[in-house]
């Protein structure tokens, strides 16, 4: 099955420095990869998703990159803030005409906003 | 309002005793899924359902049963909980198995 590496467990950065997450996937045929948002004691949130299609995906100061060949994606948060604290997981996803296997979760970054 | 709700929120029981955990949807989403978080370990899906009657098993499916009946249920089982099993759990729906989930307000299970 799917196997998904996510780093760094914990990251603290400077409110207003940027933030990098990097995750790693198995299988090659994963073509869908969302970043969820955890928020303590609350449920996870999608905050943004790329698919196989697409080498980059840029929603304001949240940013993911694709990369195939290497099995790769990460997320990058510019210009942080202390509401930007949380949990983040990655997934990845396979899908084909017969429906889509279950989203594999990395175990999560601890992002630390130091004001 | 669209929303995923699981029940009951907050559960502790006894080695053994079987329990069942309720999630339903109110989005008419055809997939379904259950997942458990635990710390250091991140999110684990335990079994997931594309459609009514369709389910199949995630990465931790040992020690726990589902069913699909009506597209908007999506019901967790234990049918022997053990202490293992303490956990807190998530329900989660999407219209597909590559669009957004959106997940349940959680369950925090306690086996004794």
């Amino acid at each position: 099955g799917e196997n998904v590496e996510q780093h760094p467990s914990t990251l603290s950065v400077q409110e207003g420095d940027s933030a990098v997450i990097k995750c790693t996937y198995s299988d090659s045929a994963s073509n869908y990869f969302p970043w969820y948002k955890q928020e303590l004691g609350k449920r996870p949130q999608l905050i943004i998703d790329i698919r196989s299609n697409v080498g980059e995906k840029k929603d304001q100061r949240i940013a993911v990159t694709l990369n195939k060949t290497a099995k790769h994606f990460s997320l990058h948060i510019t210009e942080t803030q202390p509401e930007d604290s949380a949990v983040y997981f990655c997934a990845a996803s396979k899908y084909s005409g017969g429906g889509a296997d279950g989203l594999t979760f990395g175990k999560g970054t601890h992002l630390i906003i130091q004001p | 309002e669209a929303q995923v709700t699981q029940n009951p929120r907050y559960l502790i029981t006894v080695t053994g005793k079987k329990l069942t955990v309720t999630c339903s949807q109110n989005m008419n989403h055809e997939y379904m899924s259950w997942y458990r978080q635990d710390p250091g370990l991140g999110l684990r899906q335990i079994y997931y359902s594309m459609n009514v009657e369709v389910t199949d098993k995630g990465d931790v499916p040992e020690g726990y049963k589902v069913s699909r009946k009506e597209k908007r249920n999506f019901p967790l089982i234990l049918e022997s909980p053990s202490p293992n099993q303490t956990s807190l759990y998530f329900c989660a729906s999407s219209s597909s198995g590559f669009t957004e989930a959106f997940f349940g307000q959680g369950t925090r299970l306690t086996v004794v």
